[in-house]
C-alpha cells in the first residue's frame, strides 16, 4: 500500500498567518490527492480534489499544490473557522490511504 | 441535498457480526461509486472500502479483506457494510461516503455523521 507521511502532526498558528501542511506519498501518485478538513465530532469535509483543484463553496484562501510525490495545502490568511484538523488522501490506487493528520491550534 | 445517514452500529463482542447501513437522499445513488471509512477514537482517518456505482468492482483495505463486504440496493438507495469476525481494533466510528464524481471512482466527497462500533468483550 502506499505510504502518505503529512507533517508536521501538529501546528500552532495565529489568526492572519499563512500556514502550509505537507502531504509526501511514498511513490508516484500523479495528481491523485485530496485534502479534508476536520472539525472535532463532525465529518471530514473535502477542500481541494485532484491536488490543486478547489471544491465548491470552499474559501479561495486555500489552495493545493503538487504532483508526484510531494504535495502542500496552503491556507493564505488564517481564519478563526479555519482550526481543525486536516487529513490528506491519495486515489491513485488501491487501497486508498490517508496522512496521519495535521491539527492546526490557535497560539 | 445530499444526505448520507448511517445507522447499525452499536456494542457487539469480539468475533461477532455486524451490518451497517447507509441511507443516502438528495442524489442518485445509482450514479456513484461509494465509500466507507473509518476513525478509531482519537486517531486519524483509514479508508475501509469502495463500490463501483453498480455494484461490479469492490475493493477493500488489507486489514479488512475477508472479513468486511461492502454491497449496495440502488433500488433502496441504501449502501451496507457486513461485517464479520470482529476484533477489538475495529472499534471507530464508520462514515460512508459518497464519490465525487458520476459513473467512476474518484475522490471522497460527501460524507455522513458516523455511526459508532464498539467491539468489547
Amino acid at each position: 500500500a502506499i505510504q502518505m507521511t503529512q507533517s508536521p502532526s501538529s501546528l500552532s498558528a495565529s489568526v492572519g498567518d499563512r500556514v502550509t501542511i505537507t502531504c509526501r506519498a511514498s511513490q508516484d501518485i500523479r495528481n491523485d490527492l485530496g485534502w479534508y478538513q476536520q472539525k472535532p465530532g463532525k465529518a471530514p469535509k473535502l477542500l481541494i480534489y485532484a491536488a490543486s483543484s478547489l471544491q465548491s463553496g470552499v474559501p479561495s484562501r486555500f489552495s493545493g499544490s503538487g504532483s508526484g510525490t510531494d504535495f502542500t495545502l496552503t491556507i493564505s490568511s488564517l481564519q478563526p473557522d479555519d482550526f481543525a484538523t486536516y487529513h490528506c488522501l491519495q486515489d491513485y490506487n488501491y487501497p486508498y490511504t490517508f496522512g496521519q493528520g495535521t491539527k492546526l491550534e490557535i497560539k | 441535498q445530499v444526505q448520507l445517514v448511517e445507522s447499525g452500529g452499536g456494542v457487539v463482542q469480539p468475533g461477532r457480526s455486524l451490518r451497517l447501513s447507509c441511507a443516502a437522499s438528495g442524489f442518485t445513488l445509482s450514479s456513484y461509486a461509494m465509500h466507507w471509512v473509518r476513525q478509531a477514537p482519537g486517531k486519524g482517518l483509514e479508508w475501509v472500502a469502495v463500490i463501483s456505482y453498480d455494484g461490479s468492482k469492490k475493493y477493500y483495505a488489507d486489514s479488512v479483506k475477508g472479513r468486511f463486504t461492502v454491497s449496495r440496493d440502488n433500488s433502496k438507495n441504501t449502501l451496507y457494510l457486513q461485517m464479520n469476525s470482529l476484533r477489538t481494533e475495529d472499534t471507530a466510528v464508520y462514515y460512508c461516503a459518497r464519490d465525487r464524481v458520476t459513473m467512476g471512482i474518484g475522490e471522497v466527497d460527501y460524507w455522513g455523521q458516523g455511526t459508532l462500533v464498539t467491539v468489547s468483550s
